[in-house]
């Protein structure tokens, strides 16, 4: 595997359900973040981790709980979301938190709140 | 102020021809101004980036066009493929320490053979 990897692709949620969403880089890199995607909307930033510290939590709703265990690895626990909360959610990482806009993207997990 | 804004929202242009795609900042601050492409099913990537030292930056048929003083830069695709259908996104960073990138809203350009 090259680049960063997202699974699931797609995932489809009751709003009662509890998942997570996992995130890998095999880039060598020291920061990870979470990104939504809404149509028609610029991408939100959620949040940011800096060799395995959350350096920012964009007043993210605490439905949303990430988990970084090493700088390798991201994931992202859902819990009881709400059909507005329907939106392909990207992960991406950067060599460091200094260089953001050097960022490397996932493809996505596609969500949908049912 | 931490706005991008991005225009057109969507662009269809004919095979050889030029796309053009517009960003304007109001942050002053900001000293970093990337671009990114995204196809279907995949993540953005980016593109081509640039600093307000320079007014332009070519890359193969893409160029980027800063006006400093507008707070203003564009995206230009010159001799546009089929293959450059995709959704752009400008958008701008600051220097130093952690700064998060601010996006603009997308342009989905579609090029028609």
């Amino acid at each position: 595997e090259t680049g960063v990897t997202q699974t699931p692709r797609h995932l489809v949620m009751g709003m009662t359900n509890k998942k997570s969403l996992k995130c890998e880089q095999h880039l060598g890199h020291n920061a990870m973040y979470w990104y939504k995607q809404s149509a028609k909307k610029p991408l939100e930033l959620m949040f940011v981790y800096s060799l395995e510290e959350r350096v920012e939590n964009n007043s993210v709703p605490s439905r949303f709980s990430p988990e970084c265990p090493n700088s390798s690895h991201l994931f992202l626990h859902l819990h009881t979301l709400q059909p507005e909360d329907s939106a392909l959610y990207l992960c991406a990482s950067s060599q460091s938190v200094q260089t953001p806009y050097e960022q490397y993207f996932g493809p996505g997990t596609r969500l949908t709140v049912t | 102020q931490q706005q991008v804004k991005q225009s057109p929202q969507s662009l269809i242009v004919q095979k050889g021809g030029i796309s053009i795609i517009n960003c304007a900042y109001e942050n002053t601050a900001f000293d970093y101004f990337p671009w990114y492409q995204q196809f279907p099913g995949k993540g953005p990537a980016l593109l081509i980036a640039i600093r307000p030292d320079v007014s332009e930056k070519k890359e193969g048929r893409f160029t980027i066009s800063f006006n400093k003083s507008a707070k203003q830069f564009s995206l230009h695709i010159m001799d546009s493929q089929p293959g450059d259908s995709a959704t752009y996104f400008c958008a701008a960073s600051k220097a130093g320490g952690y700064q998060k990138v601010t996006f603009g809203t997308g342009t989905k350009l579609q090029v028609i053979p």
